[in-house]
C-alpha cells in the first residue's frame, strides 16, 4: 500500500531562519511527487512535481529535491508570507494511487 | 476569471440530514474530483469523474453521492448515512489525472 509521511509535524522558524521539511514516501512505482502550499482556510496550491531522484526544482525561496526514498522541501530566508502548511503527494507508475501526506504547518515569525 | 468556485464556504447540518456541497469549474476541465481533510490527516479522495455522466468511488465513498451531468459541475451530497461528516471538503479538477489539479476553496461542514 502506497504509504506518505511528512516531518516535522509543525515547525516554527524565525524570519530569514532557513530549513526542511520533509516528506518520505512508499510506492510501488513512483511516476511523479508533488508538493503543495495551503493556506488555512483554502485549497491547497500546486508548487513542484519530481519525477524522478536527483531532481530539483526551484521557486524563489523554495527548493524541492527527490530521492527514492523521500523529498525535501527547503526554506531559504523564509519570510513571514511563507507561512502555510505543505503537503506532498505521490503518483505511482500506474497512475491509480494519488496519496497525500498529512502536511507540515510551518510558522515563520517576524 | 478561469477558476474552480465551491458553495458555500461554511455548512452547518443536523443530524439525519442530507446536505449538497456545490462544484463549479470553467476551466474546461475533464477529470474533477472531491476529497475529505481532517486535521493531521492527508486529503482522502471521495469520488472522481473523468468524463461527463460517469464517476467513480474513492477511498473513502461510503455515505457519499455524486452527479455528473454536465462538465462544470460536480456536486457532492453527504447523506445521513455519513457517521462522521464535520469536515473540510475540497473539490478539484485537472485537464487528466489529479496530479497538477486546481482547487476550489474547500467547504467546512459542521454536524450540530
Amino acid at each position: 500500500e502506497d504509504q506518505v509521511t511528512q516531518s516535522p509535524e509543525a515547525l516554527r522558524l524565525q524570519e530569514g531562519e532557513s530549513s526542511s521539511l520533509n516528506c518520505s514516501y512508499t510506492v510501488s512505482g513512483l511516476r511523479g511527487l508533488f508538493w503543495y502550499r495551503q493556506d488555512p482556510g483554502k485549497g491547497p496550491e500546486f508548487l513542484f512535481t519530481l519525477y524522478s531522484a536527483g531532481e530539483e526544482k526551484e521557486k524563489e525561496r523554495l527548493k524541492a529535491t527527490l530521492t527514492k526514498k523521500e523529498s525535501f522541501l527547503h526554506i531559504t530566508a523564509p519570510k513571514p508570507e511563507d507561512s502555510a502548511t505543505y503537503l506532498c503527494a505521490v503518483q505511482d507508475n500506474y497512475g491509480q494511487n494519488f496519496v497525500f501526506g498529512p502536511g507540515t504547518r510551518l510558522s515563520v515569525l517576524p | 476569471d478561469g477558476g474552480i468556485t465551491q458553495s458555500p464556504k461554511y455548512l452547518f447540518r443536523k443530524e439525519g440530514q442530507n446536505v449538497t456541497l456545490s462544484c463549479e469549474q470553467n476551466l474546461n476541465h475533464d477529470a474533477m474530483y472531491w476529497y475529505r481533510q481532517d486535521p493531521g490527516q492527508g486529503l482522502r479522495l471521495i469520488y472522481y469523474s473523468q468524463i461527463v455522466n460517469d464517476f467513480q468511488k474513492g477511498d473513502i465513498a461510503e455515505g457519499y453521492s455524486v452527479s455528473r451531468e454536465k462538465k462544470e459541475s460536480f456536486p457532492l451530497t453527504v447523506t445521513s448515512a455519513q457517521k462522521n461528516p464535520t469536515a473540510f471538503y475540497l473539490c478539484a479538477s485537472s485537464p487528466q489525472g489529479p496530479a497538477e489539479a486546481f482547487f476550489g476553496q474547500g467547504t467546512r461542514l459542521t454536524v450540530v
